[in-house]
């Protein structure tokens, strides 16, 4: 199955400061997403991207599916995006998507 | 307020138990996914349901049971077979399940589990 690698896997920012995130796949893909997952636990979906660029306020991704990889950008960071960001793919007429383990992000105030 | 719902938010039992965790969408999505999360990790799939009265072993099935008998509720058994059940649990959706098009999976908030 798909292999998911995200880096770097803690990432520590003073406010304000910008960070990419990055996760790279083995496979092609028909389904990537970004989650941040808040400290209640709950996954938060940013985006649903398999191809392309998309943004949403000071966040932004883009794959590039030919090469393999996603980059989730955060600019101007707040402490209320501290977390871990998730990446998850699916690929092929699979079912489930195959999560990395993770960016945990600290933000400091 | 459309969404996916699971109860309890925290659950305790004792080992040797089977316990039921709940998950109901109101999404009207066909496709339903049982995913594990353990400590500093990702997570993995359980079960799936792309259909009523119709689910899939995921990768980490064993000591897991599930139901499909309405479109809305996907309910999760932990046998007391589940080697290691501490663990947190989420339920997720999506419009249509497998097959070569891709549909966006949401997550409800999850339930954690701990056996003692």
């Amino acid at each position: 199955g798909i292999q998911v690698e995200q880096s770097p896997p803690d990432l520590i920012l003073q406010e304000g400061a910008n960070s990419t995130l990055r996760c790279n796949f083995s496979d092609s893909v028909n389904n990537l997403q970004w989650f941040h997952q808040n400290p209640w636990g709950q996954l938060i979906n940013l985006f649903y991207i398999p191809s392309g660029t998309k943004q949403n306020g000071r966040l932004s991704a883009t794959t590039v599916a030919t090469e393999r990889y996603s980059l989730l950008y955060i600019s101007s960071s707040q402490t209320t995006d501290s977390g871990v960001y998730f990446c998850a793919s699916r690929g092929g007429s699979n079912y489930k998507l195959t999560f990395g383990k993770g960016t945990l992000l600290t933000v400091n105030p | 307020d459309g969404g996916i719902t699971q109860s309890p938010k925290y659950l305790f039992r004792k080992e040797g138990q089977n316990v039921t965790l709940s998950c109901e969408q109101n999404l009207n999505h066909d496709a339903m996914y049982w995913y594990r999360q353990d400590p500093g990790q990702g997570l993995r799939l359980i079960y799936y349901s792309q259909i009523v009265n119709d689910f899939q072993k995921g990768d980490i099935a064993e000591g897991y049971s599930v139901s499909r008998e309405k479109k809305e509720s996907f309910p999760l058994t932990v046998t007391s077979a589940q080697k290691n059940p501490t663990a947190f649990y989420l339920c997720a959706s999506s419009i249509r399940g497998g097959g070569q098009s891709s549909y966006e999976q949401y997550f409800g908030p999850g339930t954690r589990l701990t056996v003692t």
